[in-house]
């Protein structure tokens, strides 16, 4: 089990420019959550599907950011015209069925924009 | 959306000693709370959680305790070891969802 895969680690962008951040989940999770993580807000929650249905994104800022799943095996958040305070280490976890459940978190992507 | 306070932000301790970390929230309706530690350029991991129908658990040196009247809830470590040093953030899991919101996460610094 290679658990949660992100890629990529790290990513670099220019402000205005686009970034797509990708997620594997564990084989056989139904639920995905996407987290940031910066020094000042700490880790929060953007959004989460399950058995790839968008859930809930109440922590999505309502421009710019978008996040799909079009099959099992991978999700994406992708951030438009990035801006330096997109700036952060993106986390995405897993879980076998979403309540209660033990959150498995991938390494991160930290994005850095310029 | 809930609101998970975390205290103290800073914590060290000598070898050997004890650690407590401190959380509390407001939805009453939360039900599921999680502890996370983590290293430095490592990704959280969970140590330890605790459900709204215990009031106490026990893994090894880690014991955790939730206060539903009070919404509180706290980690503590016995026989602290340098391994212990890292970031821990405690988590409340909502009743209206999975979703989980962490507090700012307390810094543990164990001196041999």
């Amino acid at each position: 089990n290679a658990g949660v895969i992100q890629t990529p680690r790290h990513k670099v962008t220019g402000k205005g420019q686009e970034a797509t951040l990708w997620c594997e989940p564990i084989s056989g999770h139904s639920a995905v959550f996407w987290y940031r993580q910066t020094i000042v807000q700490g880790l929060e929650f953007l959004t989460y599907f399950r058995n790839q249905a968008p859930i809930d994104d109440s922590g999505m800022p309502k421009e710019r950011f978008s996040a799909q799943m079009p099959n099992q095996s991978h999700s994406t958040l992708k951030i438009q015209s990035t801006q330096p305070q997109d700036s952060a280490v993106y986390l995405c976890a897993s879980s076998l069925d979403g309540q209660y459940a033990e959150q498995f978190f991938g390494p991160g992507t930290r994005l850095t924009v310029l | 959306g809930e609101q998970v306070e975390q205290l103290p932000s800073i914590l060290r301790v000598q070898e050997g000693s004890s650690a407590s970390i401190n959380c509390s929230y407001e939805d009453s309706a939360s039900n599921y709370f999680p502890w996370y530690k983590q290293e430095p350029g490592e990704n959280p991991k969970l140590i330890i959680d605790i459900r709204s129908n215990m009031e106490r658990k026990q893994i090894q040196e880690l014991i955790v305790l939730l206060d539903k009247k009070a919404k509180r809830f706290s980690l503590h470590i016995t026989d602290t070891q340098p391994g212990d040093s890292a970031m821990y953030f405690c988590a409340a899991e909502g009743g209206t969802g999975s979703k989980l919101s962490f507090g700012k996460g307390a810094k543990l610094t164990v001196s041999p």
